[in-house]
């Protein structure tokens, strides 16, 4: 099974700045599985990111993925205070197995 | 707009049974694969598992940790899937999310949740 590693744990930044998140799986991967989710307190999660660098409908151009092989990256080009919540990659594996990452809780510093 | 309604949560004791059902409405409910997904208190998102739409098979697969004890199935007639829950454990103690697959290898829309809480 593939396991997803995120870094960091806790991104601390402040309005404005740009948000860089990892998600490292544990095996190449094919692009087309990867996908992000962002959650905020209390609230579902939302459907940001498939196939690792397409935005869902909806999602401001603010938000970005890239990345191949074992390393995949969410960035927000500029953090609105919206935007400070946990973010989860998500792998689509064979079996099935739909596995997520631990999390990047993104906070305001 | 797709909407998906969870409920049937509560508190059960270990052991126990439970039925949670999700009403799903702005789409073609016939063709949608729909997933379960669960987060325990204060912890990341869990798989649960899937089932197919019937034009592709209408299988049910599952995560490890709940294959043989849970089981999920849908009623096409009444735009709802289930999942039955069975042999509960306190680590099955989670909010369960209904979670609409709009294409193949994403979640695109979820439900608000439903808490499940399992007593030792």
């Amino acid at each position: 099974e593939i396991v997803l590693t995120q870094s960091p744990g806790t991104l601390s930044l402040s309005p404005g700045e740009r948000a860089t998140l990892s998600c490292r799986a544990s095996q190449s991967i094919s692009s087309s599985y990867l996908a992000w989710y962002q959650q905020k307190p209390g609230q579902a999660p939302r459907f940001l990111i498939y196939s690792a660098s397409n935005r869902a409908t909806g999602v401001p151009d603010r938000f970005s993925g890239s990345g191949s092989g074992t390393d995949f990256t969410l960035t927000i080009s500029r953090l609105e205070p919206e935007d400070f919540a946990v973010y989860y990659c998500q792998h689509f594996g064979n079996s099935p197995s739909y596995t997520f990452g631990q999390g990047t809780n993104l906070e305001i510093k | 707009e797709v909407q998906l309604v969870e409920s049937g949560g509560g508190l059960v004791e270990q052991g126990g049974s439970l039925r949670l059902a999700c009403a799903a409405s702005g789409l073609t409910f016939s063709k949608a694969w729909m997933n379960w997904v669960r987060q325990a208190p204060g912890k990341g998102l869990e798989w649960v598992g899937r089932i197919k739409s019937k034009p592709d098979g209408g299988t049910p697969d599952y995560a490890a940790p709940v294959k043989d004890r849970f089981t999920i199935s849908r009623d096409d007639s009444k735009n709802t899937v289930y999942l039955q829950m069975n042999s509960l454990k306190t680590e099955d103690t989670a909010v369960y999310y209904c979670v609409w697959s709009g294409y193949y290898y994403r979640f695109d829309s979820w439900g608000q949740g439903t808490l499940v809480t399992v007593s030792a």
